[in-house]
């Protein structure tokens, strides 16, 4: 079983609707969770982090329960450029690293 | 101010050649990173860095050795090259578990 684990879509959605985004993970020593994007044929950049507590970045929702080792994110309003791969990712501090998920592809059409 | 740089940016090599990718960073970051990732799939850490001298195995160090003998630069290195090497590689550096990516090297063994 792999340490991340994503459902990979493709999710297709219209402009303006609401669009959300699973992810689990195993590894119990994991302490930090991310989003990051990833447009086609470019480097990740983090989109946002992720709290027990939940955050919001304008149209962006993130979650993490602990007790369930499960993440979540919320895309509300959906725009054409929101069209690229999300990648969920755990990280453990103590050992310096960070485990991705395969990756979630999100298109928005017109 | 360039963040994180790779050269090469494409290269094609024939199986059993030799190359070196070059990493730097200009971020005075201690942790880097190296990761592989094929198409349609997520990133697996080949080998990884916590400081200046010292280097660790990652997911699929096999085939691929590292050295970071400066604290700004971390080196990937294929002896000999085989098809099953060819990816996209993303070298990354990390300050309180985020993690930010070079522009990628676009790895061709024929």
């Amino acid at each position: 079983r792999k340490e991340v684990e994503q459902d990979p879509g493709p999710f297709n959605v219209p402009e303006g609707a609401t669009v959300a985004f699973n992810c689990t993970y195993s590894n119990s020593a994991s302490q930090s969770f991310f989003w990051y994007r990833q447009d086609c044929r470019k480097e990740p950049k983090l989109l946002m982090s992720v709290y027990s507590s939940g955050n919001e970045d304008g149209r962006f929702t993130a979650q993490l329960n602990r007790a369930s080792q499960y993440i979540s994110l919320l895309i509300r309003d959906s725009k054409l450029s929101d069209s690229a791969t999300y990648l969920c990712v755990g990280s453990n501090t103590n050992a310096g690293k960070s485990t991705f998920g395969d990756g979630t592809t999100l298109t928005v059409k017109p | 101010n360039a963040g994180v740089t790779q050269t090469p940016k494409f290269r094609v090599l024939k199986t059993g050649q030799s190359m070196t990718l070059l990493c730097a960073q200009d971020m005075n970051h201690e942790y880097m990173y190296w990761y592989r990732q094929d198409p349609g799939m997520g990133l697996r850490l080949i080998h990884y860095s916590v400081g200046e001298g010292t280097t660790a195995k990652g997911e699929v160090p096999d085939g691929y050795n590292v050295s970071r003998l400066k604290k700004q630069n971390f080196l990937l290195g294929l002896e000999s090259a085989a098809p099953s090497q060819t990816s996209v590689y993303f070298c990354a550096t990390s300050e309180a578990d985020t993690q930010y990516f070079g522009p990628g090297t676009r790895l061709t063994v024929l």
